[in-house]
């Protein structure tokens, strides 16, 4: 079945560091592809995403782009802040339009 | 506007009773789902409904879970005879389109 992988966490950045978090998927077909982040407290708020290969998705200086040649849609951002600090979540959705999510990636930022 | 509302916000209860979770969608928004997060297992699908079609319920991990939407709107999941292992955050989204928007979650603890 489709699934979704991502890099473990936490990882722990100093403020203004460069992010990437890695994420691959497994699935028929080409799914569209979301980062999803959770913030401490609070719940899932939609940050980017991508309905087609090569697309890129972008919000709050954050990226990734579909590639499907990697089966890849990494997030990243050029300068990371304190407020960043939260727990990321791959997902793609399938066929059936239901999301299937990675088990999730807690970033610390450290001023 | 408005966002997804979820209620209660939290809910303690002790093993064996039936508790009902409820969720408000986005209006007009046509399709709704309920998800899982919990420590051992993730963010898992659980239900999704469209429309007045008939919902897909491949997610429900036993036959003490059952939702209902009433209306195209309004929707209750119900857990029958808890058990502890049913402690989790049980998430609500609906969506227009592509896009999923979370409510922030019931938090059900089972004692």
């Amino acid at each position: 079945g489709d699934s979704v992988t991502q890099m473990e966490g936490p990882v722990t950045l100093s403020e203004e560091a460069f992010l990437t978090i890695n994420c691959t998927y497994t699935a028929t077909g080409y799914p569209s592809l979301f980062w999803y982040v959770q913030y401490p407290g609070e719940g899932l708020q939609l940050l980017l995403k991508a309905t087609k290969a090569d697309d890129k998705g972008s919000n709050k200086g954050f990226e990734a782009t579909y590639r499907k040649e990697t089966t890849s849609f990494h997030l990243e951002k050029g300068s990371v802040q304190v407020s960043d600090s939260a727990v990321y979540f791959c997902a793609l959705m399938d066929s059936s339009y239901k999301l299937i999510f990675g088990s999730g990636t807690r970033l610390l930022v450290r001023p | 506007g408005a966002g997804v509302s979820q209620s209660p916000s939290n809910k303690v209860t002790e093993k064996g009773k039936d508790v009902e979770l409820r969720c408000d969608p986005i209006s007009g928004h046509t399709a709704l789902y309920w998800y899982r997060q919990s420590l051992g297992q993730g963010l898992e699908f659980l239900i999704y409904f469209q429309g007045n079609s008939a919902p897909d319920k491949s997610g429900l991990p036993s036959d003490r879970f059952s939702a209902e939407r009433t209306g195209g709107s309004v929707s209750t999941l119900t857990i029958q005879r808890t058990q502890q292992e049913d402690s989790a955050v049980y998430l609500c989204a609906s969506s227009y389109a592509y896009e999923q928007y979370f409510g922030p979650g019931t938090r059900l603890t089972v004692t």
